[in-house]
């Protein structure tokens, strides 16, 4: 069976980096069959698309925060992260890393629980 | 502020049909994107429900269907049971954003 952790500093300050990694286990994540992605929920809020990328690198933005975000793999270790650079309030969010399909559609089958991260000083 | 639109919430008795809009535009449903949906329990992370349109996992009840005409999609859900209660997504691609979008997100109450 599939799972996805999400791993990472719970807390950040304003302007500084969020990093967070995503552990996949029970499946490889060079498979050609699926991208990896991360997406964020605001608490009491709606779901919303960061970052996807290909286990060759092949990487793709939510063009709202691409300015900010680096979505990177290791296949050596089944993981893929994220860094959100100068982070603000508006940031706070539980982080959710996910598997999302090359194909019919590019939907996303398996998440992860989920991390809560929120900025303050 | 999403580009798919659905509504805050939605409620029925147990045993009732519901249905759940997620409005789009040119750029995404109506350009031929495919549309997915997603279960929230509280708590708990996102689970699909449905994808292309109409498909059902197979671990997914059959009182589960999805369906899209125009630039919209419907998610109903038959014979509403208690464990329904939750939030639901709408999601698809847009190519005027260049990404993936989400609906507003819609909370099911079972009365």
């Amino acid at each position: 069976q599939l799972q996805l952790q999400e791993s990472g500093p719970g807390l950040v300050k304003p302007s500084e980096t969020l990093s967070l990694t995503c552990t996949v286990s029970g499946g490889s994540i060079t498979s050609n069959t699926y991208y990896w992605a991360w997406i964020r929920q605001p608490p009491g809020k709606g779901l919303e698309w960061i970052a996807t990328i290909y286990y060759s690198g092949s990487s793709y933005y939510n063009p709202s925060l691409k300015s900010r975000v680096t979505i990177s793999v290791d296949t050596s270790k089944n993981q893929f992260s994220l860094r959100l650079s100068s982070v603000t309030a508006a940031d706070t969010a539980v982080y959710y890393c996910a598997r999302q399909w090359t194909h019919s559609g590019r939907y996303f089958d398996y998440w992860g629980q989920g991390t809560l991260v929120s900025v303050s000083s | 502020q999403s580009v798919l639109t659905q509504p805050p919430s939605v409620s029925g008795a147990p045993g009732q049909r519901v249905t759940i809009s997620c409005t789009g535009s040119s750029s995404n449903i109506g350009a031929g994107y495919d549309v997915h949906w997603y279960q929230q329990l509280p708590g708990t992370a996102p689970k699909l429900l449905i994808h292309g349109d109409t498909n059902r996992p197979s671990e997914v009840p059959d009182r589960f269907s999805g369906s899209k005409s125009g630039t919209s999609a419907s998610l109903a859900i038959t014979g509403l049971q208690a464990e329904d209660e939750a939030d639901y997504y709408c999601q698809s691609y847009d190519n005027s954003l260049s990404g993936y979008v989400f609906g507003t997100g819609t909370k099911v109450t079972v009365l």
